[in-house]
C-alpha cells in the first residue's frame, strides 16, 4: 500500500484559511488522493478526492502538485467545527476495498 | 437518508467472553467494511464484505470474524476477548461494485468495546 506522510498536528485561527499538506512520493498513476476527517467521537467523514486536477467542493479544495507527489487540503475559512483529525489516503482506482489510514493531522482551531 | 447504523454504541465485556457487533449500511450499499481504532495503532482495516462474501481481510487473528446477510447488514464477532481488543469498532458502507471500484465510504459512529 502506498504511504502518505502528514504533519502530526497543526493549529489555526477561526475564519482563517488552513492548508493541510500531504506527501505521497510513491503514488502510482492509478491512485486517487482522498481526504477524510474524523471529528471527536465520530467515525471518519469523506471530505474530497482527486486524481490530477485541483478539485473544489462545498467543504474544501484539494490542490495536487503537478508531479502528484504531494497535495494540499485547503479549508478556506476554518470554523471551530473543523477541528478534527484529517487523513490523506491513496485509493487505487480499481480493487479499492479498504482504506489504509496513517496517523493523520490533528487540526486545532483557535477562537 | 439514514446513515450507517452501528449497535450497540457501548459495550463492556470480560476477558474470555465473545462479542457480536452489528452494522446496518446505507440503503443500496452492498459493500460493508469494518475497522478497529485504538490510540496506539490508529485505524486498521479488519475485513470487507460484498454480497455476503468476504473480499478482503486485514492482518488480524482468526478470533475476529464477520459475516454479511442478504440485506447487506453485517455483523462482526470477536471470540475469546483479550484486554487489547478494547477499541472503537467502526463500520463503513459503500456503493463499491462487483469489480471493487471505489465510490467512497460512509462510516458509522462506531461501537466502543471495553474489555475488563
Amino acid at each position: 500500500d502506498a504511504k502518505t506522510t502528514q504533519p502530526n498536528s497543526m493549529e489555526s485561527n477561526e475564519e482563517e484559511p488552513v492548508h493541510l499538506p500531504c506527501n505521497h512520493s510513491t503514488i502510482s498513476g492509478t491512485d486517487y488522493i482522498h481526504w477524510y476527517r474524523q471529528l471527536p467521537s465520530q467515525g471518519p467523514e469523506y471530505v474530497i478526492h482527486g486524481l490530477t486536477s485541483n478539485v473544489n467542493n462545498r467543504m474544501a479544495s484539494l490542490a495536487i502538485a503537478e508531479d502528484r507527489k504531494s497535495s494540499t487540503l485547503i479549508l478556506h475559512r476554518a470554523t471551530l467545527r473543523d477541528a478534527a483529525v484529517y487523513y490523506c489516503i491513496l485509493v487505487p482506482v480499481q480493487g479499492a476495498q479498504k482504506l489504509v489510514f496513517g496517523q493523520g493531522t490533528r487540526l486545532t482551531i483557535n477562537p | 437518508k439514514a446513515g450507517v447504523t452501528q449497535t450497540p454504541r457501548y459495550l463492556i465485556k470480560t476477558r474470555g467472553q465473545q462479542v457480536t457487533l452489528s452494522c446496518s449500511p446505507i440503503s443500496g450499499h452492498r459493500s460493508v467494511s469494518w475497522y478497529q481504532q485504538t490510540p496506539g495503532q490508529g485505524l486498521q482495516f479488519l475485513f470487507e464484505y460484498f454480497s455476503e462474501t468476504q473480499r478482503n481481510k486485514g492482518n488480524f487473528p482468526g478470533r475476529f470474524s464477520g459475516r454479511q446477510f442478504s440485506n447487506s447488514r453485517s455483523e462482526m464477532n470477536v471470540s475469546t476477548l483479550e484486554l487489547g481488543d478494547s477499541a472503537l469498532y467502526l463500520c463503513a458502507s459503500s456503493l463499491a461494485g462487483a469489480t471493487g471500484e471505489y465510490y467512497g465510504y460512509t462510516f458509522g459512529s462506531g461501537t466502543r468495546l471495553t474489555v475488563v
